[in-house]
């Protein structure tokens, strides 16, 4: 079945960097865009980032002031999210999701219908 | 503060019907797709309604989808106690060149 497995996380001290990882399986991973979804706790859900299915456009929250950086692997069916000058504000369950727009025809945000499993990101 | 604003919480009771709100401007509702997602307690989103009013196959009619103008509105019918979840808005917005959502309305089925 369609799925993303998420790796990575943990805690980790302010000002150090992070490394998120998304493998997904299950359907045709270069046709589809990626986003990442974090929720700090107890609060609702913030847009990370996304990238295109084929990794030539990128675009990034603006409270993320390119502290992120977010790629693909087609070859390996992975996406990558690097975060770096952690601050205690990034505290939070990170998700990976596919947008159900095949090729990017319906734009960055049409609907994301397949979700990982959440990774939790602790700054202290 | 989120770019999308949703009431914060909502109740009804059981087989009643609710609606709720999701705000914004013409950078992002007024011009771009929107979709909903229901979270239930602990669980991943999980994708309710695309393109405004379309429904994946496994989401039953009960939730609907509309748009008009700058704001959007999720409808359900026929409300479970299992309905209990937040539910979230979210769209383009070509301003910012970003994704995103509202705030999250909490639902109470009592």
């Amino acid at each position: 079945q369609m799925q993303l497995v998420q790796s990575g996380g943990g805690v980790v001290q302010p000002g150090r960097s992070l490394k998120l990882s998304c493998a997904a399986s299950g359907f045709s991973f270069s046709s589809y865009t990626i986003h990442w979804v974090r929720q700090a706790p107890g609060k609702g859900l913030e847009w990370v980032a996304v990238i295109s299915y084929d990794g030539s456009t990128e675009y990034y929250a603006d409270s993320m002031e390119g502290r992120m950086s977010i790629s693909r692997d087609n070859s390996k069916n992975t996406v990558n999210l690097e975060m770096n000058s952690l601050r205690s504000e990034d505290t939070a369950l990170y998700y990976c999701a596919r947008d159900r727009g095949v090729l990017g025809v319906k734009g960055y945000f049409y609907g994301m219908d397949v979700w990982g499993q959440g990774t939790t990101v602790i700054v202290s | 503060q989120s770019v999308l604003t949703q009431p914060p919480s909502m109740s009804a009771a059981p087989g009643q019907k609710v609606t709720i709100s999701c705000s914004g401007t013409s950078s992002n509702i007024g011009n771009h797709d929107v979709s909903w997602y229901q979270q239930l307690p602990g669980t991943a989103p999980k994708l309710l309604i695309y393109d405004n009013h379309k429904r994946p196959s496994e989401i039953p009619d009960r939730f609907s989808g509309s748009k008009s103008g700058t704001s959007a509105t999720l409808g359900i019918t026929g409300l479970q106690t299992g309905d209990e979840a937040d539910y979230y808005c979210g769209t383009w917005d070509s301003s910012l060149s970003a994704g995103v959502f509202g705030g999250g309305t909490k639902l109470t089925v009592l």
